[in-house]
């Protein structure tokens, strides 16, 4: 399978603690895209990468956000001290620079009880 | 700012029925848009987009045109299947400078035979 992958699939966490999310991108793009969705809700854009340049940050991404893409491949997403409003599915997305179509992964669910 | 505003759900139809799912958008310049398709437990797959005023998108029997005059870019079908049963999302990329997605919450579609 090529397409975007990410794990892991599900995760649940108690209020406080910290987790981290991985994608992995289809291998030739270069942009990588993190989204969060909540119930009901389309998905809102939270930062994007081209190749381990971080571009644009949303408003969206507290300082307890962080999102790293270090040799331009896979990237990660940790949030710390985890509260019940981050409770969410998280999107990954990737894309060929110049191009607009972005293909996503199945995302990581996340519920912090 | 940039937003997309689509038909609430759900949207019940029996097979063979025609689909209109409305969205309107509120962008500055010459956005690109999108629908994106999320079918039930998969990630979210492009259907259609249009990158410039009166280009009409098109797959899988879906259409939708861009309509600058109207900032509109409605999704119709003449015939639906049970297999189109979905959760139907609008999106928009503003233009120049970010890719990111700007997403409408989605309308479910349900169709029954």
């Amino acid at each position: 399978d090529t397409g975007v992958s990410q794990d892991p699939r599900h995760k649940i966490t108690k209020r406080g603690q910290n987790v981290t999310f991985r994608c992995d991108p289809i291998s030739e793009h270069n942009r990588l895209y993190w989204y969060r969705q909540t119930l009901g809700q389309g998905p809102e854009f939270l930062t994007y990468f081209q190749n381990e340049a971080q571009l644009e940050k949303s408003r969206l991404l507290s300082d307890r956000f962080s999102a790293e893409r270090p040799k331009g491949s896979f990237s990660t997403l940790e949030i710390q001290r985890t509260e019940q409003g981050d409770s969410a599915m998280y999107l990954c997305a990737s894309s060929l620079a110049q191009h607009n179509e972005q293909f996503f992964g199945p995302g990581t669910r996340l519920t912090v009880l | 700012g940039n937003s997309v505003t689509q038909m609430e759900g759900p949207v019940t139809l029996s097979e063979e029925a025609f689909l209109t799912i409305n969205c309107t958008y509120t962008a500055t310049g010459y956005p690109s848009l999108f629908w994106y398709v999320q079918y039930p437990g998969e990630g979210l797959q492009l259907l259609l987009k249009a990158t410039k005023a009166d280009d009409k998108g098109s797959n899988k029997g879906f259409e939708a045109t861009y309509r600058k005059e109207t900032t509109s870019f409605h999704l119709e079908k003449g015939s639906v299947q049970v297999s189109d049963s979905a959760v139907y999302f609008c999106a928009l990329s503003p233009q120049g400078g970010s890719e990111k997605l700007v997403f409408g919450k989605g309308t479910k579609l349900t169709v029954n035979p």
